[in-house]
């Protein structure tokens, strides 16, 4: 079966440390997204790749890192610089205006 | 800047009444709308959409409607099952001048179906 996965689901660092969030799709799909999740805000954007080796800012991607390697691929780093980094995270990948999600990972920084 | 609005962050309706769910987008350039259901801890699934050249469009117990003139569309959910509690989402696609087509997030509603 053909969709997204993130992993993992439940993750958990200490403040002031980098976490890679990991994203892997098998649909073929060219563009890529990351949206952050908090209460009352919505799904906000990160940062997006529409190809491979191409990536642009969202509308919070400050004290995120994104890397775009590989087409299946579009692993986000949440860095010391990101100030407030617990919050559920969730991938996306698009093709032709319809998006898949995976099942997010929810970081918690202690 | 939010460009898409669901005013209300939470609704309780009574199985097998009407749901009706409401968002707002003050972006013009929007052209097309969809619809997301959301359970805790997991990805959003698809439910809906519109564009932005119709008014209306019907899916089994799920109907959105649109009006642009007063940039509104609603999401109405009959009859409502225990099922269908969950966070809905209103998403807009378009809105660029740059030709990139990243969805546009509301802020949630959380729908509680009462047995």
């Amino acid at each position: 079966d053909g969709g997204i996965t993130q992993s993992p689901k439940y993750l958990f660092r200490k403040e002031g440390q980098n976490v890679t969030l990991s994203c892997e799709q098998n649909l073929n799909h060219d563009a890529m997204y990351w949206y952050r999740q908090d209460p009352g805000q919505g799904l906000r954007l990160i940062y997006y790749s529409q190809i491979v080796n191409d990536f642009q800012k969202g509308d919070i991607a400050e004290g995120y890192s994104v890397s775009r390697e590989k087409k299946e691929s579009f692993p986000l780093t949440v860095t010391s610089a990101q100030k407030n980094p617990t919050a559920f995270y969730l991938c996306a990948s698009e093709e032709n205006y319809g998006y898949t999600f995976g099942s997010g990972t929810r970081l918690t920084v202690v | 800047d939010q460009q898409v609005k669901q005013n209300s962050p939470s609704l309780s309706v009574q199985e097998g009444r009407i749901s009706i769910l409401n968002c707002d987008y003050t972006n013009s350039m929007f052209d097309y709308f969809l619809w997301y259901k959301k359970y805790p801890a997991e990805g959003p699934t698809f439910l809906i959409s519109i564009s932005s050249i119709k008014d209306k469009n019907e899916d089994g117990r799920f109907t959105v409607f649109l009006n642009k003139s007063a940039k509104h569309l609603s999401l109405h959910i009959v009859p409502s099952q225990p099922g269908d509690s969950a966070v809905y989402f209103c998403a807009a696609l378009g809105g660029s001048n740059f030709g990139n087509e990243k969805l546009t997030f509301g802020t949630g509603t959380r729908l509680t179906i009462i047995p």
